[in-house]
């Protein structure tokens, strides 16, 4: 079974950094690309960041460019996000998300429980 | 940004068939997505290209569309399709979400 846990979220003033993980179980983590996707409370879904299987191609989101930093450690089936200079409008439940990819198109189709992230001072 | 357009909500009745529409600002294709988000939990896929069913997925649902038009259909809701309906489009980078359909059974 597909398992994403994301750990690391927290209350955090403006201006701090945060780091969360997301944990991957149940399949081969080194083959897929990841993304993190986000929500704030009671809103739809923004896409945040995503990174390849082997880390070679990286994109952001423009809201989140030069402030977070996405990465992973196929060594330890984890997917890392680093968040400096957080904001109020950073606050949300951040989920981690897998990404089948083909040559024609890509699909986020696992999805963990979120980790929640609130700035406030 | 592709912005992808959806109706706030519905309200329908158990055993009836009800559409949800999303409309992309440019074409997008065939790469139009589905996601199921139930309150509490995570958005789990249901349709990825346009039409196709995600494994696991009831056949109730169904989707179509192409180019900047895209419905997915529910024949008959169930009380257990309680959720907000999401569509996503990956033809143009940022990956882009519309801003969801919120579910009512009656």
């Amino acid at each position: 079974e597909v398992q994403l846990v994301e750990s690391g979220g927290g209350l955090v003033q403006p201006g701090r950094s945060l780091k969360l993980s997301c944990l991957a179980s149940g399949f081969t983590f080194s083959n897929y690309g990841m993304n993190w996707i986000r929500q704030a409370p009671g809103k739809g879904l923004e896409w945040v960041a995503s990174i390849s299987s082997s880390s070679s191609y990286i994109y952001y989101a423009d809201t989140v460019k030069g402030r977070f930093t996405i990465s992973r450690d196929n060594a330890k089936n984890t997917l890392y996000l680093q968040m400096t200079s957080l904001r109020s409008e950073d606050t949300a439940l951040y989920y981690c998300a897998r990404m089948y990819t083909t040559d024609y198109f890509y699909v986020m189709d696992a999805w963990g429980q979120g980790a929640s992230v609130t700035v406030s001072s | 940004d592709t912005v992808l357009t959806q109706s706030p909500a519905l309200a329908v009745s158990p055993g009836e068939r009800v559409t949800i529409s999303c409309r992309a600002s440019e074409s997008v294709s065939t790469l139009m997505h589905w996601y199921q988000q139930k309150p509490g939990q995570q958005p789990t896929l249901l349709i990825y290209l346009a039409s196709n069913l995600e494994s696991g997925v009831p056949a109730r649902f169904s989707g179509s569309g192409s180019g900047t038009d895209f419905t997915l259909t529910i024949d008959p809701v169930e009380a257990d399709d309680t959720a907000t309906y999401y569509c996503q489009q990956s033809w143009n980078d940022p990956p882009t979400f519309g801003g969801g359909t919120k579910l009512e059974l009656k």
